[in-house]
């Protein structure tokens, strides 16, 4: 089993404010991360996949970078709103297939 | 294009009966991952298969788990006989190569009396 951390596990934050947040992984035999967003009551969504070191991704407000070298991945929501609340999800991959899912960081956007 | 679609939504059943969870991977895709979900131990992968094919299957928690995929549209997770702490939420996901982002499908909540 694969040692993924996320933190904060959860966190509260303001409408408009920004925030983020972690994803720890095992710095060796680095293949690709994933970051998934997971709405109460629905499915994970995929929302980058990421096999570069000093990899950036964007998509609207969210963001995230990259250190494979370090082992960690950091997820970025700029300008909360209430939709952004969800469980945010990282996963792992070394040299195969097989996704090790973190915790979660579990997000509440108050209005 | 649909999605992954999963049956039942939900299902509710006594302990020993079996349970068949149904899978429908979206059109084109060629690799397949059963997951389950608990509070305690978060999303984990049971079997991956690809072009049909059962890759790997260590994630099975017994011998009472079994999967299948007899043609490129559709997979079933059996549960034979079933217990108590088999209840989850069970995730069918898809996706064209093995490490492309995974498309999940709506879960199947299990609940095992």
């Amino acid at each position: 089993i694969l040692n993924v951390e996320q933190s904060p596990q959860s966190l509260h934050v303001q409408e408009g404010d920004s925030t983020n947040f972690t994803c720890s992984f095992p710095s060796s035999n680095f293949y690709a991360l994933h970051w998934y967003r997971w709405e109460t009551a629905k499915s994970p969504e995929a929302l980058f996949v990421m096999t570069l070191n000093g990899d950036e991704k964007k998509k609207g407000r969210i963001s995230a970078t990259l250190n494979t070298k370090e082992g960690y991945s950091y997820l970025y929501i700029k300008g909360s709103q209430p939709e952004d609340s969800a469980t945010y999800l990282c996963a792992f991959s070394s040299n195969d297939y097989k996704l090790s899912f973190g915790a979660g960081t579990t997000v509440t956007v108050r209005a | 294009d649909a999605g992954v679609i999963q049956s039942p939504r939900h299902e509710v059943t006594e302990m020993g009966q079996e349970v068949t969870l149904r899978c429908k991977p979206i059109s084109g895709h060629n690799s397949l991952f059963w997951y389950r979900q608990t509070m305690m131990r978060g999303l984990e992968l049971l079997i991956y298969f690809n072009n049909n094919v059962p890759i790997d299957d260590s994630g099975m928690p017994e011998d009472r788990f079994s999967a299948k995929m007899p043609n490129a549209s559709f997979s079933t997770l059996k549960i034979q006989p079933s217990e108590p702490r088999d209840s989850a939420v069970y995730f069918c996901a898809s996706t064209v190569g093995g490490l492309d982002e995974q498309f999940f499908g709506p879960g199947t909540r299990l609940t095992v009396l």
